[in-house]
């Protein structure tokens, strides 16, 4: 089934620490997103790229860089992870059409200690 | 940019009971509406949507309303059951001829229903 696979599922690692979650779709998809989401807070956007050679971001993007390495593959980092960017990060795609549903992956559970 | 502001936060209905989120919007142009469901564990999922061309929708047990004039819109679930307990988001976006922009989410609402 075409979907959208998230790398890793869940991590742990330490303060100062570069970390990079991986996204990739077999969805055909132009559209590709990164949010974070948090108890309360919502889903929250850190990035989104609505072509290979986009690349814009969202309303929580400090401390975190992305590269869209191929149509179907969008990468988040953090250079430098700090606690409070604990939180459950979830990639998404969409296609450029009228209906523009979003399709998540599974969802990359990070702690920072 | 858009803002959407969902209320309320949390909501305990009786199984059986109807339950209603209502959710707000600031952006004039924001003319598509979607909402999403998110069960324990589980990633969020489309469950229904609205355009601004049309005032209500239904699907089953669900329906959106839409206003607007006064920039909100709701989502209503009839007689509910325990599997629809789930965390509910609603969404705005405005079209761009015929592109979509990125959607703007308001915060969630936990839903619990209790048997």
């Amino acid at each position: 089934d075409a979907d959208v696979t998230q790398t890793p599922r869940n991590r742990i690692t330490k303060t100062g620490k570069r970390i990079m979650l991986e996204c990739s779709q077999t969805k055909g998809h132009d559209r590709m997103y990164w949010y974070r989401q948090d108890p309360g807070l919502g889903l929250r956007l850190i990035y989104y790229s609505f072509d290979v050679k986009d690349i814009n971001k969202g309303e929580i993007s400090d401390g975190y860089s992305v590269s869209r390495q191929a149509q179907a593959k969008f990468s988040l980092s953090l250079e430098s992870a700090i606690p409070n960017q604990t939180a459950l990060y979830f990639c998404a795609t969409s296609g450029q059409g009228y209906t523009g549903e979003l399709f998540f992956g599974e969802g990359s559970r990070l702690t920072v200690l | 940019g858009e803002n959407v502001e969902q209320h309320p936060s949390t909501l305990s209905v009786q199984e059986g009971d109807s339950a209603v989120i209502k959710c707000t919007y600031s952006d004039s142009a924001s003319n598509y509406f979607p909402w999403y469901k998110q069960e324990l564990g589980k990633r969020p999922q489309l469950i229904i949507d609205i355009r601004s061309n049309v005032g209500e929708k239904k699907d089953q047990r669900i329906a959106v309303t839409l206003n607007k004039t006064a920039k909100h819109f709701s989502l209503h679930i009839t007689e509910t059951q325990p599997e629809d307990s789930a965390v509910y988001f609603c969404a705005a976006s405005s079209h761009r001829g015929s592109t979509l922009g990125r959607l703007y989410f308001g915060r969630g609402t936990q839903l619990t229903v209790w048997p």
